[in-house]
């Protein structure tokens, strides 16, 4: 299996640029996670989809942020307008289980740099 | 109060030693715990889980659990410089009834020849 798949894997942009983020889960998983990790704040969870539907997007910084997942293997995250405050490492996980705990994929990130 | 909470060393140990990583977490209806490992510039991986009370050992790794105390601990014998990377703790919030991990900020542990 290929892992969990996000491109790109480095993003530069300027302040006000989108950003859109791709992340393809491993396959036959129904759980798919958005994670922003920064030094201060550690690894925050933005949002998660089970079956391709949004179940808590409470971790959503604002409403720059957005993520869609059309199907069951395409995953988006985007941040328009971008701010430098952005800045960040964002990860894609996936699992195939729910309840009382799983194991949750993790992708190689896509490192984001907002000047 | 954070909802998982370890301390951000870095922890130090000569190679050879035990290292002791330790996570605790608020809500009392938690009902399974991870210890994730992340490489420097790398993603994080699952190294360990635990849902019961006690010990539950892997190869050198062994994850220790008390719920009365709301206390999570990862023990690592014979620890080695690849053992030098940040260690997550991570935590199902049963009482939310989701499916999502809340993760601590991590403990650096750096092993030295």
């Amino acid at each position: 299996d290929a892992g969990v798949i996000q491109s790109p894997r480095h993003e530069v942009t300027e302040m006000g640029q989108e950003v859109t983020l791709r992340c393809k889960p491993i396959s036959g998983h129904d759980y798919l996670f958005w994670y922003r990790q920064t030094m201060m704040r550690g690894l925050e969870l933005l949002i998660y989809f089970n079956n391709n539907v949004p179940i808590d997007d409470s971790g959503m910084p604002e409403d720059r942020f957005s993520a869609k997942m059309p199907n069951a293997s395409f995953s988006t995250l985007k941040i328009q307008p971008s701010e430098p405050r952005d800045s960040a490492v964002y990860f894609c996980a996936s699992s195939s289980t729910g309840g009382n705990g799983y194991e949750q994929y993790f992708g190689p990130g896509t490192r984001l740099t907002v000047t | 109060q954070k909802e998982v909470e370890q301390n951000s060393g870095p922890l130090s140990v000569p190679e050879g030693a035990i290292a002791s990583l330790n996570c605790t977490y608020s809500d009392r209806g938690s009902q399974s715990f991870f210890w994730y490992r992340q490489y420097s510039g790398k993603s994080p991986e699952l190294i360990m889980f635990i849902y019961s009370n006690g010990d539950k050992e892997d190869g050198r790794f062994t994850a220790q659990l008390n719920k009365a105390s709301q206390y999570v601990s990862l023990l690592i014998r014979d620890s080695q410089p690849s053992d030098s990377a940040t260690y997550l703790c991570a935590v199902n919030p049963r009482f939310y009834n989701t499916d999502k991990l809340i993760f601590g900020t991590g403990t650096r542990l750096q092993v030295f020849p």
